[in-house]
C-alpha cells in the first residue's frame, strides 16, 4: 500500500527566512506524481507544486521549490524569503498511477512570524 | 468561478440523521473523490469514481454511501449520521495527468 509520512506536525520561521517542510513516501509503482497543497485558515486546498517522478530535474514555483530524491522516496518542500500569508497547513500528497488515487500525509502546519 | 463546487459549506445535523453533501465540477474531469479531513490525520479517501459506471470504496468507506449522478455530479450521503462523523469533507475531480482540484470543503456536525 502506498504511504505519505510527514513528521514535522507544526514549524515556525521568521519572515523573509526559508524554512524546509520534509515528505517521504512509498509505493511500488514506477510512474506517479507528488504535490504539496496549502490550505490556509479559509480551508481552501491550493495547489503549491506538482513533480513527476519520471522527471529527473525538481520542480519550481517562485519562491517554492521542491528537492525530489526519487530512490530515497523524499520529496521535501523548500519556501524561500517566507511571507505571512505562507502562514498554512501543508499537505504531501502522492497520486497512484494505477488507481489515480490521491494519498495524503497528516499535514504540516507553518507558521510564519513578523 | 470555482472548478468544483460543494454545497452547503456547513452543516448542523443530529444523531440518526440522513444527510447528502453535493458536489459538482465544470471542467468535465473524468475522476471524481471525497475525502475526509480531520486534525492530525490529513484528509483520507472515502470513495471514489472514474465515471458514472465507476464507484470505489476507499480508506474509510463504513457509514457513507455516494452517487455519481453525471459525469460533473457526485454526492456522498451519511445515511445515519453519528457524532464520529464529525469533520470537513472535500470532494475533488481531476483527469490521469492533472493534480486534484478540490472544492471549498463542508464542515459537517453530528451533534
Amino acid at each position: 500500500a502506498q504511504t505519505v509520512t510527514q513528521s514535522q506536525p507544526e514549524m515556525s520561521v521568521q519572515e523573509a527566512e526559508t524554512v524546509t517542510l520534509s515528505c517521504t513516501y512509498d509505493t511500488s509503482e514506477n510512474n506517479y506524481y507528488l504535490f504539496w497543497y496549502k490550505q490556509p485558515p479559509s480551508r481552501q486546498m491550493i495547489l503549491v507544486i506538482r513533480q513527476e517522478a519520471y522527471k529527473q530535474q525538481n520542480a519550481t514555483e517562485n519562491r517554492f521549490s521542491v528537492n525530489f530524491q526519487k530512490a530515497a522516496k523524499s520529496f521535501s518542500l523548500k519556501i524561500s524569503d517566507s511571507q505571512l500569508g505562507d502562514t498554512a497547513m501543508y499537505f504531501c500528497a502522492l497520486k497512484d498511477s494505477g488507481t489515480y488515487k490521491y494519498i495524503f500525509g497528516t499535514g504540516t502546519r507553518l507558521k510564519v512570524l513578523a | 468561478d470555482a472548478d468544483v463546487t460543494q454545497t452547503p459549506r456547513n452543516r448542523i445535523t443530529k444523531t440518526g440523521k440522513r444527510i447528502m453533501l453535493e458536489c459538482s465540477q465544470t471542467k468535465g474531469h473524468d475522476r471524481m473523490y471525497w475525502y475526509r479531513q480531520d486534525p492530525g490525520l490529513g484528509l483520507r479517501l472515502i470513495y471514489y469514481s472514474f465515471d458514472v459506471k465507476d464507484i470505489n470504496k476507499g480508506e474509510i468507506s463504513d457509514g457513507y454511501s455516494v452517487s455519481r449522478q453525471a459525469q460533473a455530479k457526485f454526492s456522498l450521503s451519511l445515511e445515519s449520521a453519528i457524532p464520529n462523523q464529525t469533520a470537513l469533507y472535500f470532494c475533488a475531480a481531476g483527469n490521469p495527468n492533472t493534480e486534484a482540484f478540490f472544492g471549498q470543503g463542508t464542515r459537517l456536525t453530528v451533534v
